[in-house]
C-alpha cells in the first residue's frame, strides 16, 4: 500500500477554473508538503504544513493557492482561477523521520 | 548556481556498466536524499544520507557525501535497462524541513 495517495492522477481544467488536488497520507504524521514540477523542470517546493498550519511557503505559493487538512486525513491543495502556467505535476509528500515519502502526483493540465 | 545541482545533465551507458551522478549544493544541510523518477511518474525515494555520514549503500546503490565540498555522488553498479530514469538529489536544512531539489540527471541504460 502506498504511503501517500493522490487523486486524481490527471486533471484537465479550463483556464480560470478552480481545482482541488487531494492527498491522503496514510500514516498519522504531522508534516506535509506540496511540490510542483513543470514538465522537464526541477521539482519546486510550494508549501509545508505542520500541525494543521502553514509552516513555510515559497514565492510560488501566492494568494492563488491554499492548503487545508479539512478532516484530519485528506490534505488538499486548492488553486483558484487557474492559469496556463499552472500546468504541472503536483506532488504531495509527508515526512517520516527525515525521509520524505512522495505520492505519485497529479498531472494538472490547464487549457 | 542553485542549491542541488546535478551533473552530468544526461548520461548514456551500456547495460552492465556503472553510472555515477554528482550533486553539489551551497548551504549547510541536515540530510541529502536521492530520488528516481521515471518519465511522467512520481518520485521514488532511493536513499537518504545524513550530514554526519560519509557513505551509504543500498543494493546496487552507493551514495557518498562530502560536506566539506558540499557534494554528493550516486553510484549505480551493474546498471540495467530498467535503471533508465531521471535521478534527483534533494537537500534539507533541518530534520523535517522542505526538500530543495536539483535539476536532475537523465540516465539512459542501453540494453
Amino acid at each position: 500500500e502506498p504511503e501517500v495517495t493522490q487523486t486524481p492522477s490527471h486533471q484537465v481544467t479550463q483556464m480560470g477554473q478552480e481545482v482541488i488536488l487531494r492527498c491522503v497520507p496514510i500514516s498519522n504524521h504531522l508534516y506535509f508538503y506540496w511540490y510542483r514540477q513543470i514538465l522537464g523542470q526541477k521539482v519546486e517546493f510550494l508549501v509545508s504544513f505542520y500541525n494543521n498550519e502553514i509552516s513555510e511557503k515559497s514565492e510560488i505559493f501566492d494568494d492563488q493557492f491554499s492548503v487545508e487538512r479539512p478532516d484530519g486525513s485528506n490534505f488538499t491543495l486548492k488553486i483558484r482561477s487557474t492559469k496556463l502556467e499552472d500546468s504541472a505535476m503536483y506532488f504531495c509528500a509527508r515526512q517520516g523521520g527525515t525521509e520524505a515519502f512522495f505520492g505519485q502526483g497529479t498531472r494538472l493540465t490547464v487549457v | 548556481s542553485q542549491q542541488g545541482e546535478e551533473d552530468p545533465q544526461a548520461l548514456s551507458i551500456q547495460e552492465g556498466e556503472n553510472a555515477t551522478m554528482n550533486c553539489s549544493y551551497k548551504t549547510s544541510i541536515n540530510n541529502l536524499q536521492w530520488y528516481r523518477q521515471n518519465s511522467g511518474r512520481g518520485l521514488v525515494h532511493l536513499i537518504l544520507i545524513r550530514s554526519n555520514e560519509r557513505e551509504k549503500h543500498s543494493g546496487r546503490l552507493r551514495v557518498t557525501l562530502d560536506t566539506s565540498k558540499k557534494s554528493s555522488s550516486l553510484l549505480i553498479t551493474a546498471s540495467r535497462a530498467a535503471d533508465t530514469a531521471s535521478y534527483f538529489c534533494a537537500t534539507a536544512r533541518t530534520n523535517a524541513g522542505k526538500s530543495t531539489f536539483g535539476d536532475g540527471t537523465t540516465l539512459t541504460v542501453k540494453p
